[in-house]
């Protein structure tokens, strides 16, 4: 069965304060890691995948890394814009090669001060 | 605009009354899914569909039903609703052959009493 850990549950960060989230996971073959951001009362939002180990990817103030055994999402002097949940998401594969469904870990709120 | 569209976005109903909860997109979207969005639990897959006529349970449909006779359309039928179904529920969608962008509705708040 595929896990997903995100810590810390919340995090306040004053404008301007970089930080980091975290993603630990387990899974039998990893199809990929997804991020999204989800805004009170809407829907999650796609920001980004990563398929293997070493891989980063970056939008404006962002920046989602993979090892092994977990995913980075970096906030780079973070304005109160960013302020969100954050939410990460993997995707495993059966033994016969097709793709599990999605399992998602709980987020982190995001607060981000003036 | 690209968009998924549920109805009803609030709802309090009573334990027993049936009610459905609609869901389309115009994306031409082979895929979609339903989940339910609980304090401390994340996202929980209720149910999806790979395509028309092709429906499979998630990790939690017990007390849900779904169709898909049309490829837009992808309703979420509770047939007798408990208060443990009260929940935040989000329907989403994707192309069948690009596992990574879901898009996802605004969510239906759903109250059981």
């Amino acid at each position: 069965e595929d896990q997903v850990t995100q810590s810390p549950e919340a995090l306040r960060l004053q404008e301007g304060e970089s930080s980091s989230l975290n993603c630990s996971y387990t899974v039998s073959g990893l199809r990929g890691l997804f991020w999204y951001r989800q805004d009170p009362g809407k829907g999650p939002e796609f920001l980004f995948t990563l398929y293997s180990a070493g891989e980063e990817k970056e939008k404006e103030r962002l920046k989602a890394t993979l090892t092994k055994k977990e995913s980075f999402l970096h906030i780079t002097a973070p304005k109160p814009e960013d302020s969100a949940t954050y939410l990460c998401a993997v995707q495993g594969v059966i033994s016969s090669g097709s793709a599990r469904q999605l399992t998602f870990g709980s987020g982190t709120q995001l607060t981000v001060l003036p | 605009e690209a968009q998924v569209t549920q109805n009803p976005r609030y709802l309090i109903t009573v334990t027993g009354k049936k009610l459905t909860v609609t869901c389309s997109q115009n994306m031409n979207h082979e895929y979609m899914s339903w989940y339910r969005q609980d304090p401390g639990l994340g996202l929980r897959q209720i149910y999806y569909s790979m395509n028309v006529e092709v429906t499979d349970k998630g990790d939690v449909p017990e007390g849900y039903k779904v169709s898909r006779k049309e490829k837009r359309n992808f309703p979420l039928i509770l047939e007798s609703p408990s208060p443990n179904q009260t929940s935040l529920y989000f329907c989403a969608s994707r192309w069948t052959g690009y596992t990574g962008e879901l898009f996802f509705g605004e969510g239906s708040r759903l109250t059981v009493l």
